[in-house]
C-alpha cells in the first residue's frame, strides 16, 4: 500500500486565493482525519469523517475552510479566501476506526500564504 | 508572522543509552493513548498504543507506560539510535484525539 497519498507537497498562493489540498486514504480505511501544524499551536484536529461522513468539524478555524469526502479514496480541504495566517503544514491521516485505531498520516502539504 | 512558537521540551541523548520520554494527558476519562514519532519533514508515525486497561505495553526497543492515577504516560527507547531523532508526540483519545506539544528528541552520536 502506497500509504496516506497528500498532493501538492507544497503550496505557495497569495493572499485571497483559494487553496485546495487533496488526501487519498489508505484503501479500506473507514476514517479520515485533516489536521494542522504549526509551530504556535502544534498539531490541531481541523476535521474527521467517518465512512465519508463529517463527523467532528469543530476544529475548523472559520467559514473560509471547508472539506468534502466525496467517495471513500478522495477528500479536499478548501480555504477561500486564504490568508497568511493559514500558512502551516496540513496532514491528512486515515485509520480503520476514528477513535480506536492508529491513524496513518500522509507526508503533509506545506503551505506559505503571502 | 509569528513570533513566538511553542517551546518544545528537548531531551538529549547519548547513543545507546535508554531514553525517556515523559507525558502528561488532560483527560481522566481517556481511554486509549498512541505514541507517534515525527521526523523533520514528515508526517508523524504510528510507534506503539497502548489502553486504559493496561498499564506497560512493549514493543521492539520501545515501552510504553501508563499511570492513570497522575494521568502520565511515558515512553522508553532502549539503546537509542541516530535514527531515533525525531519529534515525539503522545496523544490521549476519548471522544476525539489530543495531540500533546510534543519532545524533541536529539541523539548525540
Amino acid at each position: 500500500d502506497a500509504g496516506v497519498i497528500q498532493s501538492p507537497r507544497h503550496e505557495v498562493t497569495e493572499m485571497g486565493q483559494e487553496v485546495t489540498l487533496r488526501c487519498k486514504p489508505i484503501s479500506g480505511h473507514n476514517s479520515l482525519f485533516w489536521y494542522r501544524q504549526t509551530m504556535m499551536r502544534g498539531l490541531e484536529l481541523l476535521i474527521y469523517f467517518n465512512n465519508n461522513v463529517p463527523i467532528d468539524d469543530s476544529g475548523m478555524p472559520e467559514d473560509r475552510f471547508s472539506a468534502k469526502m466525496p467517495n471513500a479514496s478522495f477528500s479536499t480541504l478548501k480555504i477561500q479566501p486564504s490568508e497568511p495566517r493559514d500558512s502551516a503544514v496540513y496532514f491528512c491521516a486515515s485509520s480503520l476506526k476514528a477513535l480506536d485505531d492508529g491513524y496513518t498520516f500522509g507526508s503533509g502539504t506545506r503551505l506559505t500564504v503571502v | 508572522g509569528e513570533s513566538v512558537g511553542l517551546h518544545l521540551p528537548t531531551l538529549s541523548v547519548q547513543e545507546g543509552d535508554n531514553s525517556i520520554i515523559n507525558c502528561a494527558y488532560s483527560n481522566s476519562a481517556s481511554d486509549y493513548f498512541i505514541w507517534y514519532k515525527q521526523e523533520s519533514g514528515k508526517g508523524p508515525q504510528f510507534i506503539i498504543d497502548i489502553r486504559s486497561n493496561m498499564d506497560k505495553r512493549q514493543g521492539q526497543r520501545v515501552t510504553v507506560l501508563l499511570n492513570k492515577t497522575v494521568k502520565h504516560l511515558s515512553l522508553q527507547i532502549a539503546a537509542t539510535q541516530p535514527g531515533d531523532s525525531a519529534v515525539y508526540f503522545c496523544a490521549e483519545i476519548y471522544d476525539k484525539v489530543i495531540f500533546g506539544p510534543g519532545t524533541s528528541l536529539s541523539v548525540i552520536p
